[in-house]
């Protein structure tokens, strides 16, 4: 079955340090989602991609957070520099170009722990 | 805008017991409706969805959800837990489309043996 592959699975650092997040979605799949999962929450949008152009980044917060996906397949997430909140599980999704609802498919997450 | 609302962050049963998870919705436009599932430290997986036709839907593992359009409902159910089913349960929204899915806080299910 094929799935969203991210990495790391783990990574701790200290703030003010620069941490970068690799997904690689399902083959095919157009659309790309990375989310924020803090602890005892509910995952929260961060950045929405349509092949390599971005369509919904409102609630990125531009001034440490970016996002990439220059060929329109797997993507990067970069924060720089971490601060203490922004330790949280960072899931990457996609899903297909299927007219109506197409269901997403997440990775298994990246936990970053910023000390 | 839409919203999740999970009324339940936390639903301990009995092995064996029937539950119900609770969720409420709000939205302008019409809705696809998702239950997803999270096992500890790992992302998260569809229980089951509901698109359109009948209001009833089941999904993997035993579990049901049926959409209730005049009461903004959508609650999952199993008629008999299991110890497996301990994780937590997130209820998702989208709006046609666009698939991006907005998210409840979140209920745990602890299964008492």
């Amino acid at each position: 079955e094929a799935e969203v592959a991210q990495s790391p699975r783990y990574k701790i650092t200290e703030k003010s340090q620069a941490v970068a997040f690799w997904c690689d979605p399902i083959s095919g799949h157009a659309t790309l989602y990375w989310y924020r999962q803090i602890l005892g929450q509910g995952p929260e949008l961060l950045v929405q991609f349509q092949d390599e152009s971005v369509v919904d980044d409102s609630q990125l917060p531009k001034d440490r957070f970016s996002a990439e996906r220059l060929k329109g397949v797997d993507s990067t997430l970069k924060i720089q520099p971490a601060e203490l909140g922004d330790s949280a599980m960072y899931l990457c999704a996609s899903s297909g170009r299927a007219v109506g609802a197409n269901v997403l498919t997440f990775g298994a997450g990246s936990r970053l722990t910023v000390l | 805008a839409q919203s999740v609302t999970q009324l339940d962050s936390q639903v301990p049963v009995f092995e064996e017991a029937p539950v119900e998870l609770r969720c409420n919705y709000s939205s302008s436009v019409s809705v696809y409706l998702f239950w997803y599932v999270q096992y500890p430290n790992q992302g998260l997986q569809l229980l089951l969805k509901y698109l359109s036709g009948s209001t009833l839907v089941k999904g993997i593992n035993g579990f049901e959800a049926e959409f209730n359009k005049s009461q903004t409902s959508f609650h999952l159910r199993k008629p008999s837990v299991h110890i497996s089913d301990t994780a937590e349960y997130f209820c998702a929204v989208s709006n046609f489309g666009n698939e991006k899915l907005t998210f409840g806080t979140g209920t745990r299910l602890t299964i008492i043996p």
